[in-house]
């Protein structure tokens, strides 16, 4: 089945303490991307990469780093997470210029 | 700057036809999705303009003008479960970003 993972779906944690979210996707898309959704602000683009070892910023990406070293995983590193990146992320995957699939959305509440 | 202006919240009634309007002001344009998002889900792909017109996908079809900056999306034959929020997004020219608009939220009554 097509689709996109993220891990995890719901995270707890503390100001400082380094988290990854995983995103993987099986349908060999060059195309991954982070958001993150906000009431009020919608759908903000954090990082995209158009394929491996390719990756730029998007609108608001202070706070995060990714990385693609696998076509398949692009993973969203909070060093140091803060209460404002208290949000709800989703990962996403297409091939260039064609519309993308989402993950299921990880939760993520920093104390 | 960039920026995409959609209505905040919508109503209309199982049955009826509903036109959600969205406009946008970007730096080079490559094309207008519409995406269909329920409450604690994740966004799922309705419709995609790149050219004038309209697109027809079933129940849905959706409008391009490029020299208006102007899309809608509408939504025939309504049905409950219809009821969520509709997102349109701008893929920015040479830059490969994708702008959402914060979502118009509608609700149908039976």
């Amino acid at each position: 089945e097509a689709q996109v993972t993220q891990n995890p779906r719901y995270l707890i944690t503390v100001t400082g303490k380094k988290l990854t979210v995983t995103c993987s996707q099986n349908m060999n898309h060059e195309y991954m991307s982070w958001y993150r959704q906000d009431p009020g602000l919608g759908l903000r683009q954090i990082y995209y990469s158009m394929n491996v070892e390719v990756t730029d910023k998007g609108d608001v990406p202070e706070g995060y780093k990714v990385s693609r070293k696998e076509k398949r995983n692009f993973p969203l590193i909070l060093e140091s997470p803060s209460p404002n990146q208290t949000s709800l992320y989703f990962c996403a995957s297409g091939k260039v210029n064609q519309p993308q699939h989402f993950g299921d959305g990880t939760r993520l509440s920093i104390l | 700057g960039q920026n995409i202006d959609q209505p905040t919240e919508m109503t209309a009634t199982e049955g009826a036809i509903v036109q959600i309007n969205c406009t946008y002001q970007t730096s080079g344009f490559n094309g207008l999705f519409w995406y269909q998002q329920h409450a604690g889900e994740a966004p799922t792909f309705l419709s995609y303009n790149v050219l004038d017109g309209l697109e027809e996908k079933g129940r849905f079809s959706s409008f391009l003008s490029r020299s208006k900056g102007y899309s809608y999306l509408l939504l025939k034959e309504l049905q409950m479960k219809d009821s969520a929020s509709y997102l349109c997004a701008v893929r920015v020219k040479n830059t490969d970003k994708l702008i959402f608009g914060t979502g118009t939220r509608l609700q149908v009554f039976p």
